[in-house]
């Protein structure tokens, strides 16, 4: 069964800083992996999609990268501002399916200024 | 991007009483539609997956004559929350999944908040 964990659950950086968030999933057999932004009481905003052969995606000032083998993710935020403040959720499909998500508890991210 | 909506965005009711909410994908067409469920502090879980045509699937622990799903086009769910309860109050997003890229990336509407008095 995919489980999917977010290390930290929460973290806070004053502004300017670069910073790291984890994901790690059970099943490596995954087709994709997704990275979400949710706001307070807000629905969910894709960011990233890495599809499992490739290795990162990138898209302004995040990068997202798959290792598929050992079941990790790391999306990585360069130069944090207050606007990216919010839960950042990893999600993945269940191993070897292309169906729902499996979603992570996420990483409360707060950037002060 | 592909777009889904859900209507409505806020809702409360009376306990005992049943919330239509609808999800649909704007831009595209869906065969298959995930309807997911937050409670507070916690992260979503899917309740069931919705395919066009066909009966909906659940998860386990999930009522399936109490969450009533209807998958009627491609491009619009709903989800029906009949005799609805206090514990019923939560935060229910559905998604889309459309294909592109050499896979299926999911799509997902703005969430419903329901609460039920």
């Amino acid at each position: 069964k995919q489980e999917v964990t977010q290390i930290p659950a929460a973290l806070s950086v004053p502004e300017g800083e670069n910073l790291v968030l984890n994901c790690s999933f059970t099943d490596s057999a995954i087709y994709n992996l997704q990275w979400f932004r949710q706001d307070p009481g807000k629905g969910l905003t894709s960011l990233l999609l890495i599809q499992s052969s490739q290795r990162e995606q990138t898209s302004g000032r995040l990068n997202a990268s798959l290792d598929k083998s050992s079941g990790r993710s790391t999306l990585y935020i360069a130069a944090s501002q207050p606007g990216d403040s919010a839960t950042y959720l990893c999600a993945v499909p269940p191993g070897g399916s292309q169906g729902n998500l499996i979603f992570g508890k996420g990483t409360k991210l707060s950037v002060k200024p | 991007g592909a777009v889904v909506s859900q209507h409505p965005s806020r809702v409360i009711c009376k306990s005992g009483t049943s919330v239509k909410i609808e999800c649909r994908s704007l831009d595209f067409q869906a065969t298959t539609m995930f309807w997911y469920r937050q409670f507070p502090k916690q992260s979503l879980m899917l309740m069931a997956t919705s395919n066009e045509g066909s009966k909906a699937t659940y998860e386990q622990g999930v009522e399936k004559d109490k969450f009533l799903i209807n998958h009627a086009s491609l491009t619009l769910s709903t989800l029906t929350v009949t005799s609805a309860h206090p514990e019923d109050s939560s935060f229910y997003i559905c998604s889309a999944r459309a294909p592109g890229g050499g896979g299926y990336e999911q799509y997902f509407g703005p969430g419903t908040r329901l609460t039920v008095t």
